[in-house]
């Protein structure tokens, strides 16, 4: 079956510290890795997307990466303006349609 | 680039009255548009999908008959609520691909409310 997961659930830094958001899935035939963030009472924000093991995309102090099993979304040096909940989905290209990690919610403290 | 509007943001109705919430592709084609539900703190969950001048595909569990979708044009979809209830009451969302692409944009939502 296909299935994402994210882990942790919520993660709580403190401004400045580094961490990573992970998110491991099992698709057959894999069309790409996407990342969203998603604000409260707001549609989700098109962040990366990833096609093949080894890729990395940057963005500010966000960087993603993808492995055959799992992708990375590292955020370095935080800011509280960081703070919201990150998606991970794939697809496998049936009906387009996404197939949608559980998300992590990101907070960041001052 | 690759932005997706909603509107309207926010709606009052009262119940058994109907809504129409419209989603717009501003600088693509969108060969596809979703429409999603999300309740607070839950994941997003896809309702239907619609391709430009097609019917729409339902998942298992959503009525067809009461959230009707138009895709009409290539930078359109409307989703209307029909005799919408205080059960409809949540949060919509709407989001678009462009030809050759699995990426999806995503509208800002629409709050319904239904008293």
């Amino acid at each position: 079956e296909d299935q994402v997961t994210q882990s942790p659930e919520a993660l709580r830094l403190q401004e400045g510290e580094s961490s990573s958001l992970n998110c491991s899935y099992t698709v057959s035939g894999l069309r790409g890795l996407f990342w969203y963030r998603q604000d409260p009472g707001k549609g989700p924000e098109f962040l990366f997307t990833l096609y093949s093991a080894g890729e990395e995309k940057e963005k500010e102090r966000l960087k993603a990466t993808l492995t055959k099993k799992e992708s990375f979304l590292h955020i370095t040096a935080p800011k509280p303006e960081d703070s919201a909940t990150y998606l991970c989905a794939t697809t496998t290209g049936r009906n387009y349609q996404l197939i949608w990690g559980a998300g992590t919610k990101l907070i960041i403290k001052p | 680039g690759a932005v997706v509007s909603q509107h309207p943001s926010r709606v009052i109705c009262k119940s058994g009255t109907s809504v129409k919430i419209e989603c717009r592709s501003l600088d693509f084609q969108a060969t596809t548009m979703f429409w999603y539900r999300q309740f607070p703190k839950q994941s997003l969950m896809l309702m239907a999908t619609s391709n430009e001048g097609s019917k729409a595909t339902y998942e298992q569990g959503v009525e067809k008959d009461k959230f009707l979708i138009n895709h009409a044009s290539l930078t359109l979809s409307t989703l209307t609520v029909t005799s919408a209830h205080p059960e409809d009451s949540s949060f919509y969302i709407c989001s678009a691909r462009q030809i050759d692409s699995y990426e999806q944009y995503f509208g800002p939502g629409t709050r319904l409310t239904v008293t």
